[in-house]
């Protein structure tokens, strides 16, 4: 079955140190991949997306994702976080054939960048 | 600001009773998606439509139902409500049939409480 797994519901870290956010993902065939951050009350915006190409994907906000197909993961990571990147953040895929252009997410990851 | 809209902001109602909520797609896109993010069932794909037809179909309940007008607006109907029916229900667009490697635009969500 075809399936999105973010590792860990929630990571708290430090201002100004590194933090990656796991995301792996079950399936044979060929997929899109997508961050999209949640900030309180808000909707979702996206950090950055895999199509193809350079298995290194940067986003905005200082953002990256490395995409590693025999691992079939995608995680998220970023040099030094700041309070403001204090949100949820959720990995999706398009699993494509027939689940169209439809999103499939994974749980989210509760970040708290404490100072 | 995504420049996806959506109508209410929050809807508080009771069990047995119908609500329609309403979403504006970006300018321009075609194609518009509702998502249901509850706490049990995280982020969930229930319905697409492409230019007033619908496109895929996802976990969507029967006593829900979508559908897209001639100036792409879409409104979603719930009926029926129970109270696991509360959660925020999002709406996103994307440009044309809305391909897989198309980025989807996030409305800020719907907070629907059924008591």
């Amino acid at each position: 079955a075809q399936s999105v797994t973010q590792l860990d519901s929630q990571v708290p870290v430090f201002e100004e140190a590194p933090v990656e956010l796991r995301c792996n993902y079950s399936s044979s065939v060929s997929v899109y991949l997508f961050w999209y951050v949640q900030y309180p009350n808000q909707g979702l915006q996206l950090l950055l997306k895999y199509l193809s190409g350079s298995t290194l994907v940067k986003g905005i906000n200082g953002f990256e994702a490395e995409f590693n197909k025999s691992q079939t993961s995608f995680h998220l990571r970023k040099p030094s976080v700041h309070i403001s990147d204090t949100a949820e953040y959720f990995c999706a895929v398009n699993f494509g054939g027939t689940s169209g252009s439809r999103l499939t997410f994974g749980e989210g990851t509760q970040l708290t960048v404490n100072p | 600001d995504s420049g996806v809209t959506q109508t209410p902001k929050h809807l508080i109602t009771a069990t047995g009773q119908r609500v329609t909520l309403r979403c504006s797609p970006r300018s321009g896109d075609l194609s518009v998606y509702w998502y249901q993010q509850s706490l049990d069932q995280g982020l969930q794909f229930l319905i697409q439509y492409y230019n007033g037809e619908e496109r895929a179909k996802g976990n969507i309940l029967e006593r829900f139902s979508a559908q897209q007008f001639p100036d792409l607006h879409s409104e979603l109907n719930l009926s029926s409500l129970e109270l696991g029916d509360s959660a925020l229900y999002f709406c996103a667009s994307s440009p044309g049939a809305g391909s897989s490697y198309n980025e989807q635009f996030f409305g800020p969500g719907t907070r629907l409480t059924v008591l």
